[in-house]
């Protein structure tokens, strides 16, 4: 009964690089959430995506920033161009359905931007 | 806008102890309020909160939400050292997919 799967857990990228984070929802679940936690500060939603399309990505950055959650295969969380400020823990989480339940969390991706 | 304030930030105390650990918020059309234990890796979900003064409970913990106060409590009794974690609470509303957090409750248990 594998939970929410995330990888890497830990990634270091120079500023300017690509960075990419993977998400596998639990099984039977198809909506798919990302968060981002700064230092000090709560878990703040990013976007939403159910398979093949983004629902609600009104707290992503307009920029360097995109989610996308293909028919097979992990969503996917791309940093371009990454700078020191997006240092920070990455959580995906998901549900059966889209609202009303409670949503898994994944164990995060911590990206170090140096 | 919506906003989600945990109290205190964080807590020490001794095993043995009871701990309430509280969440207010001020979210426009409301629909529910979850609660999570978050220890060196995922955010585990405890409770999730809909109607008020029906009491949650899962052994030692137990939770309770009061809508007309904006505020849910979250307890914990006879304190564990495992119990050691930041509380998260969160809310949802009726016209999002979102889950809005506050800042969490850092607790450390002493034996």
């Amino acid at each position: 009964n594998a939970g929410v799967m995330q990888n890497p857990r830990h990634l270091v990228r120079r500023r300017g690089q690509e960075a990419r984070l993977r998400c596998s929802p639990m099984k039977g679940h198809s909506h798919v959430y990302w968060y981002r936690q700064l230092p000090e500060e709560g878990l703040k939603f990013m976007v939403y995506l159910q398979k093949e399309n983004i629902i609600d990505e009104s707290g992503m950055p307009k920029e360097r920033f995109s989610a996308e959650f293909p028919k097979e295969g992990p969503s996917i969380l791309r940093i371009q161009q990454v700078v020191r400020g997006d240092s920070a823990a990455y959580f995906c989480a998901s549900s059966p359905v889209a609202v009303g339940v409670e949503q898994y969390f994944g164990p995060g991706t911590r990206l170090t931007v140096t | 806008e919506d906003k989600v304030v945990q109290s205190p930030l964080s807590l020490v105390v001794h095993e043995g102890d009871t701990v309430t650990l509280n969440c207010s918020y001020e979210v426009t059309n409301f629909r529910s309020l979850l609660w999570y234990k978050q220890e060196k890796k995922a955010p585990t979900f405890l409770f999730m909160l809909t109607s008020s003064g029906i009491e949650k409970k899962s052994g030692r913990l137990s939770s309770i939400l009061d809508k007309k106060e904006l505020f849910s409590i979250l307890n914990i009794t006879a304190t564990q050292t495992g119990d050691s974690a930041i509380y998260l609470c969160a809310v949802g509303w009726d016209s999002g997919y979102a889950l809005n957090f506050g800042k969490g409750t850092s607790l450390l248990v002493t034996p």
